[in-house]
């Protein structure tokens, strides 16, 4: 059964930095490519990035190049978000999800139940 | 970047109706490459239909999905009372994925 289980999620000021990390199981995570998608208080979904099987692709949006940066560690089958410089539109719930198999172009089967970021002065 | 409208924004219907959403994309999405999701209050979304028109895992055959280029429909058949909730459309040919701006299906 695949679990995505995400954590570091916390009140933070602006301007400061959080990593985010996506533990993953029951599945063959080396194999799948991974992504963050986030949802502002109310609001829809917002893909973040998406980093390849093997992270040699990283993908990411407009609203958050050169701010975030996602990683992979396949021997710990876990994904981080890297977060700095954050603003108060920043806050929001963080989802991790499943994405593309090897040459196999997937939706997100799979997503964990979120974490939340709260950035606040 | 591919932007996907949603209509309607709010759908008010009785349970045992049947459901149509629309999501219409600003450019001809990629292979079909065409997802819906289902959110509950407080929940993960959740795939129900992929390549425009395949159901995801486990989900009722209730649910359907059609359509081609920029034009895409979720058909829910007969509304069951755990049916009610947001549904989001997304495009993942194309870099960035790109989702729509979520139907509210809500009790009438």
């Amino acid at each position: 059964q695949v679990q995505l289980l995400e954590s570091g999620g916390s009140v933070v000021q602006p301007g400061r930095s959080l990593r985010l990390s996506c533990a993953a199981s029951g599945f063959t995570f080396s194999s799948y490519g991974m992504h963050w998608v986030r949802q502002a208080p109310g609001k829809g979904l917002e893909w973040v990035a998406g980093i390849s099987h093997d992270g040699n692709t990283k993908l990411y949006a407009d609203s958050v190049k050169g701010q975030i940066t996602i990683s992979r560690d396949n021997s710990k089958n876990t994904m981080y978000l890297q977060m700095n410089s954050l603003r108060v539109e920043d806050s929001a719930v963080y989802y991790c999800a499943t994405g593309n198999t090897v040459g196999t172009q997937r939706p997100h089967d799979s997503w964990g139940q979120g974490t939340l970021v709260t950035v606040s002065s | 970047e591919i932007v996907l409208t949603q209509s309607p924004g709010t759908l008010s219907l009785s349970a045992g109706e049947r459901a149509t959403l629309s999501c219409r994309a600003s450019q001809s999405v990629s292979s079909n490459y065409f997802a819906w999701y289902q959110q509950k209050p407080g929940q993960a979304p959740r795939l129900l239909i992929y390549g425009a028109s395949s159901g995801a895992t486990g989900v009722p055959d209730r649910f359907s999905g059609s359509g081609s280029g920029t034009d895409f429909t979720l058909t829910i058949s007969r509304l069951e009372p755990e049916d009610f909730a947001i549904y989001f459309c997304q495009q993942y040919g194309s870099s960035p994925r790109t989702f729509g701006q979520g139907t509210k299906v809500e009790i009438k």
